[in-house]
């Protein structure tokens, strides 16, 4: 069963908006994983945030989580057309579940 | 550093056939993971190494599908018979800590005919 769902499951911008994705999950976690997976390659790591932080910041990504409402958010700034890919959130106390993933297209 | 190296990168079989997928994982990495991703889902685990014993496999299907790690590092993944729906990419993992970062090779696809 999937432990983290992301909202939406497919989003499509213009270059330059900003991309925000939601995940959602249903049990306590350690910490809550991001990442993209660019057409037919492997999944890349983007940020982890750890369950007793609520905001971290890397580089044109921010990643908020709200353990009450066991969801995190995943926003992309300014965003380029190489940033078309999946994203998918990870969770899991032990084993690392990943949910359906939000698929991006971002038009030049 | 090199990344996971996973092979082939392709496989077309028929079902009823044998296949093995290899992995390779990062040097020093203890945590191997497999997953398979069906198009268009989220990567499923299927087993889960700490160093060359199991540490999950509750989701492997374990009359056709078998896995090992050989010494703690390589690992290979064993499906025997085929059915349609394996028909799937093939996702090794490995991280240095249980529950950190995981990094992912470049998967094998197959192609149950």
């Amino acid at each position: 069963s999937q432990q983290g769902e992301e909202d939406p499951q497919a989003l499509s911008i213009q270059e330059g908006e900003n991309a925000t994705m939601n995940c959602s999950y249903k049990t306590s976690i350690n910490n809550l994983q991001w990442y993209r997976q660019n057409s037919g390659r492997g999944l890349v790591h983007l940020i982890l945030i750890r369950s007793n932080e609520r905001e971290k910041h890397s580089g044109r990504l921010r990643v908020t989580l709200d353990t009450s409402k066991k969801s995190s958010s995943l926003l992309i700034t300014a965003s380029r057309a190489a940033d078309t890919a999946s994203y998918f959130c990870a969770t899991g106390g032990g084993k690392l579940i990943f949910g359906q993933g939000t698929e991006l297209s971002v038009k030049p | 550093e090199a990344g996971v190296a996973q092979s082939p990168r392709y496989k077309i079989i028929e079902k009823r056939q044998s296949v093995a997928f290899w992995c390779n994982p990062i040097s020093g990495h203890a945590t191997l993971y497999w997953y398979q991703q069906i198009l268009g889902q989220g990567p499923k685990l299927l087993i889960q190494f700490q160093n060359n014993g199991v540490v999950d496999d509750s989701q492997l299907p374990k009359d056709r599908f078998s896995a090992e790690r050989l010494k703690g590092v390589d690992s290979t993944l064993k499906i025997q018979p085929a059915k349609l729906e394996d028909s799937a990419v093939y996702l090794c993992a490995s991280s240095l800590l249980d529950r950190g970062e995981l990094f992912f090779g470049e998967g094998s696809r197959l192609t149950v005919l």
